[in-house]
């Protein structure tokens, strides 16, 4: 079965400051794919970058990164130039490749931004 | 069309009522989910729909009815809640199969409060 682990229940940043969170799966699938979803206070879920296993580089989304470490299976996300409207909880997300199968979220992380 | 979407965005029902959440997608998606959230919480996978057919149950308790009467419609039936269902419910889609460029795509959810 998969897991995904966020060790940071919590995080705060200073506006304009760069910010890493941390996600971590346990997997014995060869193909997945991995995703940030972002759920501000609205509650509405917003896919914030994906990264597909296969693939060696990294993925990026404007001031969304991520650094993709297969071996380790780890999936860290970092928002550069954090901004107030990035406050919001943060949940790291696993789903095997081919789908029609469930989608396995972390714990979550929030962020909070402060200006 | 790129949305999910879900009606009714509140419901307020006693525990001796019958109610329905719907839910709506117009991308051709071929898997549709529910998942029930309580909050600061990560979602939880509550059914699983691919081809219009139920390939997941997360042995949720028989008061929570799905149906998918086509393939862009989703619907969860409740009957005889107890106070404890009172979460946001989610419902999200994907393209399903290999198509290599999966996600889900989330609707805005429905906030059920059982009195």
């Amino acid at each position: 079965a998969q897991t995904v682990t966020q060790s940071q229940p919590e995080m705060s940043v200073q506006e304009a400051e760069t910010v890493t969170l941390s996600c971590t799966y346990d997997t014995s699938e060869s193909n997945y794919y991995l995703f940030w979803y972002k759920q501000p206070p609205s509650r509405q879920m917003i896919l914030v970058i994906r990264q597909e296993a296969y693939k060696q580089q990294n993925a990026t989304e404007n001031r969304f990164s991520v650094n993709f470490q297969k071996a380790a299976k780890s999936f860290s996300l970092k928002i550069s130039d954090s901004q107030l409207g990035d406050t919001a909880m943060y949940f790291c997300a696993f789903m095997k490749s081919p789908s029609y199968d469930k989608v396995i979220f972390g714990p979550g992380t929030s962020l909070s931004v402060i200006p | 069309d790129t949305e999910v979407t879900q009606t009714p965005k509140h419901l307020v029902m006693g525990m001796t009522n019958k109610k329905s959440l719907k839910c709506e997608q117009h991308m051709g998606h071929r898997a549709m989910y529910w998942y029930k959230q309580k909050a600061k919480k990560p979602p939880e996978l509550m059914f699983v729909y691919s081809y219009e057919k139920l390939s997941i149950n997360e042995s949720v308790p028989s008061r929570f009815s799905p149906e998918c009467p086509n393939s862009s419609l989703l619907n969860l039936h409740l009957h005889a809640l107890q106070p404890e269902d009172s979460a946001l419910y989610l419902c999200a889609s994907s393209q399903g199969g290999q198509g290599g460029n999966e996600k889900l795509f989330f609707g805005s959810g429905t906030q059920l409060s059982v009195l």
